[in-house]
């Protein structure tokens, strides 16, 4: 069974449209991640949910919205999708308060943006 | 702000080499440091995990050390493998509470067969 699931694993899409992503974990962590790896290949986090409360949101644009409907699940919408958005994002998960806190990352999902 | 360099960004050895893989921070206060393997097209996997007061990790043929004054962490392959061909992640989470993993760019090995 995969750990985190993120779908779909390709987006191709035009300017200015909106597009979600889905990402379930099924071990029982509490906090899960929205990471992005540019074309430079550098992966730097967006969000961070723990226990579906938003804890980190590293300056990301506010077409950027996450939704936590439990802590099993956290889905990225994208409103408006500019040309700057292609990457790839990871989903990732981790359990707090355990000291070594490792994180399990989906496979992720490249977007293009036409 | 921390920033996480690793080098060399990509390395090619023949196989059965043993190899060394670096990454530098800037900022010494950390919590711990992961090695993650990445392989194309899929995600990250976790390799070793460090906690700010321990000085090495091994698992099988890979150790991972770390010297937090100094702010460089090594990872350490032994007898390497073709299909230990991927890019080679470092992260260090902050020493603040924050969850967040700062990553430098990664190290693309080959193995040659």
């Amino acid at each position: 069974d995969t750990a985190v699931s993120q779908t779909p694993k390709y987006l191709v899409t035009q300017m200015g449209n909106d597009k979600s992503i889905k990402c379930e974990q099924n071990l029982g962590h509490d906090t899960m991640y929205w990471y992005k790896q540019d074309s430079k290949k550098f992966l730097k986090i967006m969000f961070s949910y723990n226990n579906k409360e938003l804890i980190i949101n590293e300056t990301v644009p506010n077409r950027f919205s996450p939704k936590s409907p439990d802590k099993a699940h956290l889905n990225l919408h994208i409103n408006s999708l500019e040309l700057g958005d292609s990457a790839v994002y990871f989903c990732a998960s981790s359990q707090s308060g355990q000291g070594y806190e490792k994180l399990f990352f989906g496979s992720g999902t490249q977007l293009s943006v036409l | 702000k921390q920033e996480v360099t690793q080098i060399p960004a990509a390395l090619s050895v023949p196989e059965g080499e043993n190899l060394v893989l670096n990454c530098s921070f800037t900022d010494s206060a950390i919590y711990n440091l992961q090695w993650f393997r990445q392989d194309p097209g899929k995600g990250l996997t976790s390799l070793l995990l460090i906690q700010s007061s321990q000085r090495e990790q091994t698992s099988g043929r890979l150790n991972a050390s770390l010297d937090k004054s100094s702010g460089r962490s090594t990872l350490y392959i032994a007898a390497s493998q073709p299909g230990d061909s991927a890019t080679y992640l470092c992260a260090v989470r902050r020493g603040t509470g924050r969850r967040a993993l700062t990553f430098g760019s990664g190290t693309r090995l080959q193995v040659q067969p």
